[in-house]
């Protein structure tokens, strides 16, 4: 089986960096995705790392390091819009692209 | 628009009613997968289509019932469903490749279901 650990709710200001960890437990492992949803929006595929290290984009970067089965992904410079709920996913080794989700952190920026 | 289209965006049945939700992908992706998002619970896969074949059903009860009768298209039948399958639907598709790493689904909006 698979889980997934991120934190429920965190908050951060405006123009400041948050970073969202996510631990995970898996059978098999093909990657660490992450996806921003706001609400009522659907969820919007945002980073993926294959591999040990930091991959950026933009504002936003993701780490993994397949050892201690951890990612986060970190958010700069903190924009009101990035308010939204913010999941990881992994690729189990099931087939396809199947991916599994972490219950999502909600993410709220206060000016 | 995201290139997935789910349909209705909002739907209300009774227990004894039969519906079904649509989805519709216009970007040529080979997989298409149905996931339930439930308040306070992480995304739940459903099903999976790859190349227009089942190849997951992920411990679903029967009253849900997938179609893919082509690569474009995906629908979920429900009837007799139970209150506590209100959520929302989502829809998605994703290019698959062998042997290669996720590279990432799109999702539609979703329909959000009650089920009264």
């Amino acid at each position: 089986g698979q889980s997934l650990e991120q934190p429920s709710e965190v908050t951060a200001v405006e123009g400041a960096i948050v970073q969202i960890n996510c631990t995970y437990q898996t059978s098999g492992f093909y990657g660490l995705s992450w996806y921003q949803q706001h609400d009522g929006g659907a969820p919007t595929f945002l980073s993926y790392n294959a591999l040990d290290g930091l991959e950026e984009t933009g504002r936003f970067s993701s780490f993994l390091s397949r050892s201690d089965s951890y990612g986060y992904l970190l958010l700069q410079e903190l924009q009101m819009k990035d308010s939204a709920s913010y999941f990881c996913a992994v690729r189990d080794q099931g087939g396809a692209n199947n991916l599994f989700f972490g219950t999502g952190t909600r993410l709220t920026i206060i000016p | 628009e995201t290139g997935v289209t789910q349909t209705p965006r909002h739907l209300v049945m009774g227990m004894t009613n039969k519906k079904s939700l649509k989805c519709e992908q216009h970007l040529g992706h080979n997989a298409m997968y149905w996931y339930k998002q439930s308040a306070k619970k992480p995304l739940e896969l459903m099903f999976v289509y790859s190349l227009e074949e089942r190849v997951e059903n992920n411990s679903v009860p029967s009253r849900f019932s997938p179609e893919c009768p082509n690569s474009s298209h995906l629908f979920l039948h429900l009837h007799t469903l139970q209150p506590e399958d209100s959520a929302l639907y989502l829809c998605a598709s994703s290019q698959e490749r062998s042997g290669a790493g996720s590279y990432g689904y799109t999702f539609g909006s979703g329909t959000r279901l009650t089920v009264v």
